[in-house]
């Protein structure tokens, strides 16, 4: 059973649409943070969300934690094929520092 | 500055052959992890380290996988012998203590090292 269910696991999208994608789980976190890994490269830190509720943004990025704490969604705006990779949510659980869902994989067509 | 550095980038082996991945961590940084990614169980955490001793290697899947770092710039993962199941890509990263499971907290990775065992 995984910590961290994300979904959807694919999507491919034309430039321009908007999108979001979820993290799941049952277990409450005081953290949890976003990662996007492009093809070829290691997972990078995109954001960490902290309090029930926050809402932060990074430019066309919209990242939500849930009021429990258990869940979060990110939202994109007007997608471009720049954004194209894999999006990772990450928590701190017991003794280990980070444990990641499998991801959302996205696809922007140009 | 140089970010964490992982080699080799590709290495592709015979089943039962000797393999050694090599990473060295940000300069500073205090905590070293080791991830495997594969596409059906996705980012997996083997083996971590603080200040050069192994913490929690519970990830690592058998004896054949071995880590060790012998100085806060240099680590191994080291697989013995290898298995076409081993192939996958392995990540090497590294923080601070004082971000450590504390909001805000950054894991820097490498670039992986592509394995595939024939």
């Amino acid at each position: 059973t995984q910590l961290l269910e994300q979904s959807p696991q694919f999507l491919s999208i034309q430039e321009g649409e908007n999108l979001t994608v979820y993290c799941n789980s049952s277990s409450v976190f005081s953290s949890l943070q976003w990662y996007r890994q492009e093809p070829g490269e290691g997972p990078v830190l995109l954001v960490t969300v902290v309090t029930g509720g926050e809402v932060k943004k990074l430019k066309r990025l919209t990242f939500q934690f849930g009021d429990a704490r258990k869940d979060s969604s990110l939202h994109i705006t007007a997608a471009q094929p720049g954004d194209t990779g894999l999006y990772l949510c990450a928590v701190a659980a017991g003794n280990t520092p980070l444990v990641f869902g499998k991801g959302t994989r996205l696809s922007v067509i140009a | 500055d140089a970010g964490v550095i992982q080699s080799p980038r590709h290495e592709v082996t015979e089943m039962g052959q000797e393999v050694t991945l090599r990473c060295k961590p940000i300069s500073g940084h205090d905590y070293l992890f080791w991830y495997r990614q594969t596409m059906m169980r996705g980012l997996e955490l083997l083996i971590y380290f603080n200040n050069n001793v192994p913490i929690d290697d519970s990830g690592m899947p058998e004896d054949r996988f071995s880590a060790k770092m012998p100085n806060a710039s240099f680590s191994t993962l080291k697989i013995q012998p290898s298995e076409p199941r081993d192939s996958a890509v392995y990540f090497c990263a590294s923080t601070i203590s004082r971000e450590t499971n504390i909001p805000g907290n950054t894991i820097y990775f490498g670039e992986g090292s592509w394995l595939t065992v024939v």
